[in-house]
């Protein structure tokens, strides 16, 4: 079946570690895109791929990095500079504009 | 930045009852209007993309209005059941980006 995969579930970091969050899509989405949740705020955008090799900012992209060397796979490294990482993330993927995100089932990341 | 209000952020409704909530939404560049359900412990899933001002769309109990001249949507669910308990989610979609409601929790009591 198709779908997007976020690996870990939970990830526990250090302050002052980078750590990378997997989100691999087998939809043949071109557009991909990094959510993060914190309690009673809606979904904010951290960065998003409209086409491999490519990507752009959203509104909380400080302290965040990203890349997309393939179609499938969109990580996130969440640096040392970012400084209050500790969230839930969801990565998301769309075939075109005006048609439904499909997204990972999350992960939970808290420093400690 | 662009604001979506969801209302009520939560509710409580007895099973088989009727129930509705509102997303508002800036109505300045408006594109598509999105609704999603996100039950615990899952994905979000999406329920309908809808951008013609009057639109109605339906998904078996669920249905969902659309007015892009004043910048709302209702999403109805009739007869409500347990499997209904969720969190409904609203995102606006304008200048190629979703702009995301914080949701509205609904809890259905047997």
């Amino acid at each position: 079946d198709g779908g997007i995969t976020q690996s870990p579930k939970y990830l526990f970091r250090k302050e002052g570690q980078n750590v990378t969050l997997s989100c691999e899509q087998n939809l043949n989405h071109d557009a991909m895109y990094w959510y993060r949740q914190d309690p009673g705020q809606g979904l904010r955008l951290i960065y998003y791929s409209q086409i491999v090799n490519d990507f752009q900012k959203g509104d909380i992209a400080e302290g965040y990095s990203v890349s997309r060397e393939k179609k499938e796979s969109f990580p996130l490294t969440v640096t040392s500079a970012q400084k209050n990482p500790t969230a839930f993330y969801l990565c998301a993927s769309s075939m075109r504009r005006a048609y439904g995100y499909t997204f990972g089932s999350g992960t939970r990341l808290t420093v400690v | 930045i662009l604001n979506v209000e969801q209302s009520p952020q939560s509710l409580h409704v007895q099973e088989g009852d009727s129930t509705n909530f509102t997303c508002s939404f800036p109505s300045s560049n408006f594109y598509a209007l999105h609704w999603y359900r996100w039950e615990t412990a899952k994905s979000p899933e999406a329920l309908f993309v809808m951008t013609l001002n009057g639109d109605e769309k339906k998904k078996g109990r669920i249905s969902a209005t659309l007015n892009t001249k004043e910048g709302y949507s209702y999403l109805y669910i009739k007869g409500s059941q347990p499997e209904d308990s969720a969190t409904y989610l609203c995102a606006s979609d304008s200048n190629y980006q979703l702009i995301w409601g914080a949701g509205t929790k609904l809890i259905i009591k047997p």
